[in-house]
């Protein structure tokens, strides 16, 4: 079976603080996405990384792929309120995405 | 990108009884998946809906209890059957693009059975 561990599952910081939540896995992926989910909604897409040791910003959020296109890092610069969510990283080892368990990370002011 | 919408957005139901979700995405894809995301958990994949065949159901999950339909590019259906208090949960729809993989989700249905 192929997983994709992610950590921390959850996070609780201060405004301005940076962070760093991790997904990692044993099996190679062609490319992993993370996803955003807000209560109430269904998850939004931030990113695609498809090349080994990609590296991709989206405003204050940096997300990386390792080079062995096992892993994936996401770091959010001056965490906001508005960060506030469930953080999701998924891969397809083949035509289906697994998902990761998730880091629910809450910001506060 | 693309644009879905689900019904009902949540409901409450016996124990008992079935709830049928519907999928509407606002252009014509080929991939549509159906997902389970229990409280507080991640999404586990339950089928995926194919245009004029059967569905293909993933490991713990069979077609009796949770029905799919697909009659188009555009729509999806599914059935939640004979439901029990562990199948409350909330129920999303996603679709593939074919661009790596990249999903976009409906915004769930949130099932509560008694």
């Amino acid at each position: 079976t192929q997983l994709l561990e992610q950590s921390p599952q959850f996070l609780s910081i201060q405004e301005g603080e940076n962070l760093t939540v991790y997904c990692n896995s044993s099996s190679v992926f062609s490319s992993l996405q993370w996803y955003r989910q807000e209560p109430g909604e269904g998850p939004v897409l931030l990113v695609t990384v498809v090349t080994g040791g990609e590296v991709k910003k989206l405003k204050r959020l940096t997300f990386q792929f390792g080079d062995a296109r096992k892993d994936s890092s996401l770091h959010i610069t001056a965490a906001q309120p508005g960060d506030t969510g469930l953080y999701l990283c998924a891969g397809a080892p083949g035509t289906a995405l697994i998902f990761g368990k998730g880091t629910t990370l809450s910001v506060s002011s | 990108s693309a644009v879905i919408s689900q019904k009902p957005s949540r409901d409450i139901c016996q124990r008992g009884t079935s709830l049928t979700i519907q999928c509407q995405v606002d252009s014509q894809v080929t991939m549509m998946f159906w997902y389970r995301q229990q409280p507080g958990q991640s999404l586990t994949l339950i089928a995926t809906a194919n245009q004029g065949s059967e569905a293909t159901y993933e490991s713990g999950f069979v077609i009796d209890k949770f029905p799919i339909s697909r009659p188009n590019l555009t729509f999806s259906t599914l059935t939640v059957s004979n439901m029990s208090p562990e199948d409350s949960s909330i129920y999303l729809c996603s679709v593939e693009t074919g661009r790596t993989n990249e999903q976009f989700f409906g915004p769930g249905t949130r099932l509560t059975v008694l």
